[in-house]
Order: structure tokens, then sequence, then C-alpha cells
């Protein structure tokens, strides 16, 4: 069954640095998100890219962020200068009408 | 408001047990609606989804949708120990791409 895939499942990194989360979304999905939880906290929408372009951003996807699909296949999130505040879940997710979530990376800033 | 809400929980109940979860959304335009399973530190997982008021069954799983109340629920039947999990029901509007995530429910089935 087709699935998305997210790596790593854990980065830590120091603050202050800039880190990329990647993903393979499913081969024949036109829409990909990235989706943010926070420990015990709800998961939140932060992205969407459809078109090779950003299509709905959240709040918290500010100038710190940002998306590129630089092959056919992988979707990546970058994230610039992180802060204590960035650690959580960072979630992948693919659809062509409901969406399929990946495993999570989970990216601890220290 | 929130745009959508759940019971938190935690909520408990017995091997074999029928579970009732529940989730209102503030907004009419939200068209499409789904339930994930979410094991902890793991991706949601999809369960449900649905687009149309009525009843939707899936072996164990049956969701509920009316869109007058803006009501939507997850009926759970003969429940086991591998249901406990946190359950999220979200929800898309018709033109829209950004999935809208309840807080999600914790639910411990006991054996």
């Amino acid at each position: 069954e087709p699935e998305v895939t997210q790596t790593p499942s854990h980065q830590v990194t120091q603050m202050g640095q800039e880190v990329i989360l990647r993903c393979v979304p499913i081969s024949n999905h036109l829409y990909f998100y990235w989706y943010r939880q926070i420990l015990g906290q709800k998961v939140e929408f932060l992205v969407s890219f459809y078109n090779n372009e950003i299509s709905e951003k959240s709040e918290i996807f500010d100038d710190q962020f940002s998306v590129e699909r630089p092959d056919g296949s992988n979707f990546t999130l970058k994230i610039r200068s992180t802060k204590l505040e960035d650690s959580a879940m960072y979630f992948c997710a693919s659809s062509a009408t409901e969406a399929f979530f990946g495993q999570g990376t989970r990216l601890t800033v220290v | 408001q929130k745009e959508v809400e759940q019971d938190p929980g935690p909520l408990s109940v017995p091997e074999g047990a029928i579970v009732s979860l529940n989730c209102t959304y503030s907004n009419s335009a939200f068209q499409y609606f789904m339930w994930y399973r979410q094991y902890s530190r793991k991706g949601p997982e999809l369960l449900m989804y649905t687009y149309s008021s009525g009843n939707k069954e899936d072996g164990r799983f049956t969701a509920q949708v009316d869109k007058s109340s803006k009501y939507i629920s997850l009926f759970i039947r003969d429940s086991q120990p591998s249901d406990s999990a946190t359950y999220l029901c979200a929800t898309r509007k018709i033109n829209g791409q950004n999935f809208v995530f309840g807080p999600g429910t914790r639910l411990s089935v006991l054996p």
C-alpha cells in the first residue's frame, strides 16, 4: 500500500541552526502539506503546496520556514535559525481527496 | 470559537464496549470529514473519510455526519485494547486544501 515516508525520524539540532525535513509523498497525489504537533497539543497546519507553489499557509509559517519540491518525488521543509519553540513533531501529508500522513520527524531544538 | 472541537477525554471503556466519539465544527463551509487514529508519537492514520450527511460503515467503525447540526461522530463496535489511541476529527472546505483538525479525544480500552 502506498505511503508517505519521512526522514529523519528524529533530528536534534542546536538553536540557531538550519534543518531540512524530508518527505516522499504518495506518487499520484497532487497536494502536499506540512503539519506540526507540539507535544500534547493539536495537529496544526503549516502549509499546503500544489503545482509547485504554496497554495495556503498559516500564521505559523513565517519567513523562517520554506518548502520546496526539488525533484519529482521529494518535498522538503526548511527551518532557518531554529528556535526552542520549534521543537515538535513535523508531519508531511499528501492528498488526492483525503490526506495521508507520514510517521513524522521529531525535531528537538536544544 | 474554535473551528473544530472535541472532548479531549480521556475516555476509558471496557473491552467489547461500543465507543462513541464526537466532534463539532463551526463553519458550514466545511464539507469533507475525516477521522484519524493517532498512536503516541506516530503519524495520524486515516480511518474514515466522508463528504455527505448520513452514515458510513467500515468494519467495526461507523462515521456519522449531521451537517445541519455541524456534528460528526465515530462509533467503534466491539472495542479492543489495540483501539487505545487518540482519535482526531478533521475537516476541509470544498475549495480549500487545508485540513483543520480537532484537538483529539484520548481513548483507553481496558482489557
